[in-house]
């Protein structure tokens, strides 16, 4: 399996301007989640998303910030206007729901900087 | 949102040393995760904790539940240059629905001198 597929892996970008970030799950994996990197905060959850439908999306930032899985096989993270503060590593990760045992399976992130 | 605290927020030890880390929680999880990220890559799963008080060893890892369930360590024994990495615990809680959300602490960054 290819593992978790993000793109891009480096985005540099202005203030002002929309970012989109792209994630293909794994196959076969039900949920989706979104997580934030940076070094005041960590790793924080965004959103997550099961059977392409969005669960929970209290750690989303801010009405900026959105969230899409149009079908199980890919999802976006949208920045609209970006901002400064938004500069992040943002990590894909997903997992198979049901088992007695499930692993979350990262992607390898995007790394944004915005200018 | 929610973090773990980690403790040591760094560490810098010689090759061969061992190396022991915890984290703290003000809330129960009912698993306990230790992942390790290298640069430039996303986090992946060392060890996983199930059970209140369970000890488990993945190698030269061993990991154990706090019987509260509010707590976990780390221990990595012997180190080695490849250990170097940033190294987080997260607690997990089951959702409805069969898959898990993740709580994460705030990291340990390991350096290796050899």
């Amino acid at each position: 399996d290819a593992g978790v597929i993000q793109s891009p892996r480096h985005e540099v970008t202005e203030m002002g301007q929309e970012v989109t970030l792209r994630c293909k799950p794994i196959s076969g994996h039900d949920y989706l989640f979104w997580y934030r990197q940076t070094m005041m905060r960590g790793l924080e959850l965004l959103i997550y998303f099961n059977n392409n439908v969005p669960i929970d999306d209290s750690g989303m930032p801010e009405d900026r910030f959105s969230a899409k899985m149009p079908n199980a096989s890919f999802s976006t993270l949208k920045i609209q206007p970006s901002e400064p503060r938004d500069s992040a590593v943002y990590f894909c990760a997903s997992i198979k729901g049901g088992l007695p045992y499930n692993e979350q399976f990262f992607g390898p992130g995007t790394r944004l900087t915005v200018l | 949102g929610q973090q773990l605290n980690q403790s040591p927020q760094s560490m810098f030890i010689q090759e061969g040393e061992d190396v022991s880390m915890n984290c703290t929680s003000s809330s129960i999880f009912n698993t306990w995760l230790w992942y390790k990220q290298d640069p430039g890559e996303g986090p992946v799963l060392l060890i996983a904790l199930y059970k209140a008080g369970e000890l488990t060893s993945n190698g030269r890892l061993t990991a154990q539940f706090g019987i509260t369930r509010k707590d976990s360590f780390l221990n990595i024994s012997a180190s080695i240059p490849s250990d170097v990495g940033i190294y987080f615990c997260a607690g997990q809680l089951r959702l409805t629905g069969g898959g898990n959300k993740l709580t994460f602490g705030t990291g340990t960054q390991l350096k290796v001198e050899l």
